[in-house]
């Protein structure tokens, strides 16, 4: 199984730098997917990490440690309309049959202030 | 990248009765997934839809309350049957797109579901 760890709230303001942690216990890991969604609407795809380092898209960049089960999404000139719920998700190893499964954590809410 | 239609997209019912809520593809897919979303919750696989045999469910959700079909590579259906209060969520469909080493999971809008 995995188990899956976010803080449940951020607060940053407008302009500026937030990078949201992802931690995981799992018994196995082909890749680690980020997230976003806006209240009442369906999760969109952010990014997706299956080697270490770091990945940049645009504004968010995304990191993975393999050996340090740990994930982080960076948001860089942070806009009002970043406020919304960042999801990490893992996917399960192929070797165990459920490679395209993906168990989701809790989310952290991103509040975007003035 | 994949266009996903739900219906209905929202719905009031009434406790003990069943829905089905669709969901349909523009392109053809080997994967298909249904997640639920319970309020202020994160996402929680139901099941695999299978084209073609059974659907493979997760633990805690059985056939008899989840029933689901997968007729073609585009389309797939959900049943709540016999439904309460605690089955009140967001039902979410989602595909799954292979690209290179890894693949993007594409949702649908998700169908609100209130039950009375």
């Amino acid at each position: 199984g995995q188990n899956i760890d976010q803080p449940t709230e951020m607060t940053a303001t407008e302009g500026a730098i937030v990078q949201i942690n992802c931690t995981y216990q799992t018994s196995g890991f082909n890749g680690l997917f980020w997230y976003q969604q806006h209240a009442g609407e369906a999760p969109t795809f952010l990014s997706y990490n299956v080697l270490d380092g770091l990945e940049e898209k645009g504004r968010f960049s995304s990191f993975l440690s393999r050996s340090k089960g740990y994930s982080y999404l960076l948001l860089k000139e942070l806009q009002m309309k970043d406020s919304a719920s960042y999801l990490c998700a893992v996917r399960d190893p192929i070797l165990t049959g459920g490679g395209n499964k993906l168990t989701f954590g809790t989310g952290t809410q991103l509040k975007v202030e003035l | 990248s994949a266009v996903i239609s739900q219906k209905p997209s929202r719905d009031i019912c009434q406790r003990g009765t069943s829905l089905t809520i669709q969901c349909q593809v523009d392109s053809q897919v080997t994967m298909m997934f249904w997640y639920r979303q319970q309020p202020g919750q994160s996402l929680t696989l139901i099941a695999t839809a299978n084209q073609g045999s059974e659907a493979t469910y997760e633990s805690g959700f059985v056939i008899d309350k989840f029933p689901i079909s997968r007729p073609n590579l585009t389309f797939s259906t959900l049943t709540v049957s016999n439904m309460s209060p605690e089955d009140s969520s967001i039902y979410l469909c989602s595909v799954l797109q292979e690209r290179g080493i890894g693949g993007e999971l594409f949702f649908g809008e998700g169908s609100r579901l209130t039950v009375l």
